[in-house]
């Protein structure tokens, strides 16, 4: 059994500021963990991955996201916000050897970048 | 075409009516996935298709939704008698294969927004 929980569906920062979006999961099995980034008006696209190899990854536009998982946690972060970044992101979880067919997607973060 | 396309973008239906959406996934892409996104909520899978095999249906609600692909190829998914709680986003999403691990990445559609009156 897996799940993904995303504290906060929605997260509001300054342009320049961090951006801390919050995942913690819960699996069976070593995880494969993954961002997704949703704009309006367009389907999700992979900004990262977690597949067992270094803990911390980095991702497009800036992204990353550390394995903790002595925390079960795999938050995304960005240290300066763009105006651009304003979006939709989803945590998600596959066990399993990384099976799509096993992805857990989380509830999402709606980002809100204010001038 | 270079991404995953689908239609309807949008759709508004009256309660009792039959719905059906296209997905016309990234040529050569094996695999092939429907979810349902509720507002607020995140992705549920729906179905998988992977190549020839028998398509994964256990996330179907029931037996009013069904989905067909004729080979690796454009994909429908059929809701009958469409209920106010189908209202969602479908999407699709096709990858080259099945592992997320290596060069499985899952490419999603835009959705279509289903609106049941």
């Amino acid at each position: 059994a897996q799940s993904v929980t995303q504290l906060g569906s929605h997260v509001s920062v300054s342009e320049g500021a961090l951006v801390l979006l919050r995942c913690n999961y819960s699996s069976s099995v070593p995880p494969y963990l993954f961002w997704y980034v949703q704009y309006p008006n367009q389907g999700l696209q992979l900004l990262l991955k977690y597949t067992s190899a270094a803990t911390l990854v980095k991702g497009i536009n800036g992204f990353e996201a550390e394995f903790k998982k002595s925390e079960t946690s795999f938050h995304l972060t960005k240290p300066s916000a763009h105006m651009s970044d304003a979006a939709e992101y989803f945590c998600a979880v596959s066990g399993n050897s990384g099976s799509a067919r096993q992805l857990t997607f989380g509830s999402g973060t709606q980002l809100t970048v204010l001038p | 075409g270079a991404g995953v396309s689908q239609s309807p973008s949008n759709k508004v239906t009256e309660k009792g009516k039959d719905v059906e959406l296209r997905c016309d996934p990234i040529s050569g892409h094996t695999a092939l996935y429907w979810y349902r996104q509720r507002l607020g909520q995140g992705l549920e899978f729906l179905i998988y298709f992977q190549g020839n095999s028998a398509p994964d249906k256990s996330g179907l609600p029931s037996d009013r939704f069904s989905a067909e692909r004729t080979g690796e190829s454009v994909s429908t998914l059929t809701i009958q008698r469409t209920q106010q709680e189908d209202s969602a986003v479908y999407l699709c999403a096709s990858s080259a294969g099945q592992g997320l691990g290596g060069t499985g990445e899952l490419f999603f559609g835009e959705g279509s927004r289903l609106t049941v009156l």
